[in-house]
């Protein structure tokens, strides 16, 4: 099965830092998707990257995946309190078919103090 | 629209009892999907289906047990519950093999003791 590792597990920041989260694969990416998780609640969806060297935005989150499309890098620009909450990194092991069928990293705890 | 939902939100089960963990869309998503989320770990894949009466195995389906006899509706059966089974429970769907994964229901916290 493929691997999807997250790094860091954890990051605690100060309200207004910038902060990366990773998510690599031993394996090509046929999609990449960011979610994040509150506790007791479910998945919400970011975004979601296909092509390498692909970039999206969404208010302060930005999301790239490598040309070679194996790593995926989350960027939150000016982190607040409404930022902190696991981030969950999930992959399309292949295209087509298996579409919804992910492998997901074990996620990044962000805590954001102000 | 309620999108997906999940009930119960939290269960406590018995080793050896049975249970349902009930899951509706009302997106028509003909995708829907269970996954179990153990305790510092990633989601796992539990079972799938592709359409009313078309089900299919995921990464981790021993144990468990599903149905699709409408579009809207995707129960999870639990047959006879283990301490392994511990896990929060997530359903989710999409519309078709051209839609984002990008619809979770809340989550079924269940506990077997």
């Amino acid at each position: 099965s493929q691997e999807l590792e997250q790094s860091p597990q954890s990051l605690i920041v100060q309200e207004g830092k910038n902060l990366t989260i990773n998510c690599t694969s031993s394996k090509t990416l046929y999609g990449l998707y960011w979610y994040k998780q509150k506790y007791g609640e479910g998945l919400i969806f970011l975004m979601m990257l296909q092509k390498g060297g692909e970039e999206k935005s969404h208010e302060k989150i930005t999301a790239k995946l490598d040309e070679k499309k194996q790593q995926s890098s989350l960027h939150i620009t000016a982190s607040q309190p409404s930022h902190a909450g696991i981030y969950l990194c999930g992959a399309d092991p292949g295209s087509g078919s298996t579409l919804g069928r992910l492998y997901f990293g074990r996620g990044t705890q962000l805590t954001v103090w102000p | 629209n309620a999108g997906v939902t999940q009930t119960p939100k939290f269960r406590i089960l018995k080793i050896g009892q049975s249970m349902t963990l009930q899951c509706t869309q009302d997106m028509n998503h003909n995708y829907m999907y269970w996954y179990r989320q153990d305790p510092g770990m990633g989601l796992k894949l539990i079972y799938y289906s592709v359409g009313a009466g078309i089900t299919d195995k995921g990464e981790v389906p021993n144990g468990y047990n599903v149905s699709r006899s409408t579009t809207e509706d995707f129960p999870l059966r639990l047959e006879l519950a283990a301490p392994s089974q511990t896990s929060v429970y997530f359903c989710a769907s999409s519309y078709g093999d051209i839609g984002l994964l990008d619809t979770f229901g809340s989550g079924t916290r269940l506990t077997v003791v």
